[in-house]
């Protein structure tokens, strides 16, 4: 049971250049996020996803798109990348029930990438 | 919205000292809460969590309480191990259908032989 995986771990993009991080997860959990953490800044909410076809905004969406391909998989854009976007990547997955909430979320083990 | 607030690090203990980490949420609902852990160079993970007020989480000698009168869910642990050096995040999620997790800015723990 691989839970959340993420690709790939590493990066080292030039200004301007594009990539797409890729993230599945094999729990068949309805929602999926993604997070970035900076030094001080503990994680901060890109986009979130409550389930397969929607996504939603969160604190710091500028500079990424995102594709809910699948129930399965979650994917993070960067068309145009910068040097602010130099940051550990998280895809985290958690499950909703009517009356509890979410479960807890689970990680991935995140990308480090670097805009140079 | 809801929102979670961690004490800011980092703290540093000499091993065997009392660990207490603060974290204070505000939530709409009915929330969940949760202790997440970070080792260095790995993802989250969860180390306990409590579902309704009162509710005593506890795992790996880390222990936290509900407290929904001071909405409150403090980490605590009686003896810390050079192991234990990590960051830990705090985090809730709200009751209600669709409700995202909300993490506080984390605590990282630094611990001494």
């Amino acid at each position: 049971n691989a839970g959340v995986t993420q690709t790939p771990k590493f990066q080292v993009l030039k200004t301007g250049q594009s990539m797409t991080l890729q993230c599945a997860q094999d729990m068949n959990h309805n929602s999926m996020y993604w997070y970035r953490q900076d030094p001080g800044m503990g994680l901060r909410l890109i986009y979130y996803s409550a389930s397969e076809g929607t996504t939603d905004k969160g604190e710091v969406p500028n500079g990424y798109n995102v594709s809910r391909l699948n129930k399965r998989e979650f994917s993070l854009r960067l068309e145009s990348a910068a040097p602010s976007q130099t940051s550990v990547y998280f895809c985290a997955s958690s499950e909703w029930i009517w009356t509890g909430g979410n479960t807890e979320a689970f990680f991935g083990q995140g990308t480090r990438l670097t805009v140079v | 919205g809801d929102s979670v607030t961690q004490m800011e690090g980092p703290v540093t203990l000499s091993e065997e000292a009392f660990l207490t980490i603060n974290c204070t949420y505000t939530a709409t609902g009915y929330p969940s809460l949760f202790w997440y852990v970070q080792y260095p160079g790995e993802g989250l993970q969860l180390l306990l969590k409590a579902t309704k007020a009162d509710d005593k989480g506890s795992n790996k000698g880390f222990e936290a309480t509900y407290r929904k009168e001071t909405t409150s869910f403090h980490l605590e642990k009686g003896s810390v191990q050079v192991s234990d050096s990590a960051v830990y995040f705090c985090a809730l999620s709200d009751s209600g259908g669709y409700q995202k997790v909300t993490f506080g800015t984390g605590t990282k723990l630094q611990v001494i032989p």
